[in-house]
């Protein structure tokens, strides 16, 4: 069945940097990636939806200058958290579709713990 | 509106059936879904039901569409230890738009 990597699986940096998380779909091609964040004992909130090659789709409150999408190839879709601060601490999971029929279901990858300190 | 809305815990013993239910709003939702998440995990697709299905059967898993009452619930039979885990129904308006995700049931399965 379709496989979405996700790495890292666990992070730690230091409040102000910069850290870059990656998804890829190791055996499709994903048209469409979404991103989401959870909180502990809550639900997925999506964060934006992006598209090979063109510019992501930011969900209403989320900063795009704060978490920058990338989906520069079919395979691959990066979120970077920049300038991060102990409030961006948590659990980022990616979804990646081959396309936008049913039958192209929602494969999600294994998640990004990130906490910052 | 998209409302997804499920209870938080449920708590069965080993073998006894597991009833997950979850309310939604959106009157246009066409695809449902039930999402399983172990801890730390990402999340598996246990099972979907287009919105014109009344109900659908796969193995140990029902699950149960109410329309007209905006009304979805997930029945694992025989439920099993490893079955404990984070449950989440989501709603999909068309093929290829975003999940809603709603709030997750937290089964906890006692031997």
């Amino acid at each position: 069945g379709a496989v979405v990597s996700q790495h890292p699986s666990r992070v730690i940096c230091k409040s102000g940097t910069s850290v870059k998380i990656e998804c890829r779909s190791l055996d499709f091609q994903a048209t469409t990636m979404f991103w989401y964040r959870q909180f502990p004992k809550q639900s997925l909130m999506l964060m934006a939806t992006s598209n090979e090659g063109s510019k992501a789709t930011y969900e209403q409150g989320v900063e795009k200058d704060k978490f920058l999408i990338n989906h520069a190839s079919l395979t691959l879709s990066t979120l970077t958290v920049t300038s991060a601060h102990p409030e961006d601490s948590s659990f980022y999971i990616c979804s990646a579709r081959e396309g936008t029929g049913f039958n192209y279901g929602y494969t999600f990858g294994s998640g990004t713990r990130l906490t910052v300190v | 509106g998209e409302d997804v809305e499920q209870s938080l815990f449920l708590s069965v013993r080993e073998g006894d059936s597991s009833v997950i239910n979850c309310t939604y709003t959106d009157s246009s939702s066409t695809y449902l879904y039930w999402y399983k998440q172990e801890p730390g995990a990402g999340l598996q697709l246990l099972t979907y039901i287009f919105s014109n299905m009344d109900m659908k059967q796969d193995q140990r898993l029902t699950v149960l569409l109410n329309k007209k009452d905006k009304h979805l619930s997930l029945r694992i039979a025989d439920t099993q230890t490893g079955d404990s885990a984070i449950y989440f129904c989501a709603e999909s308006r068309n093929q290829g738009g975003k999940l809603i995700f709603g709030q997750g049931t937290e089964l906890s399965v006692k031997p």
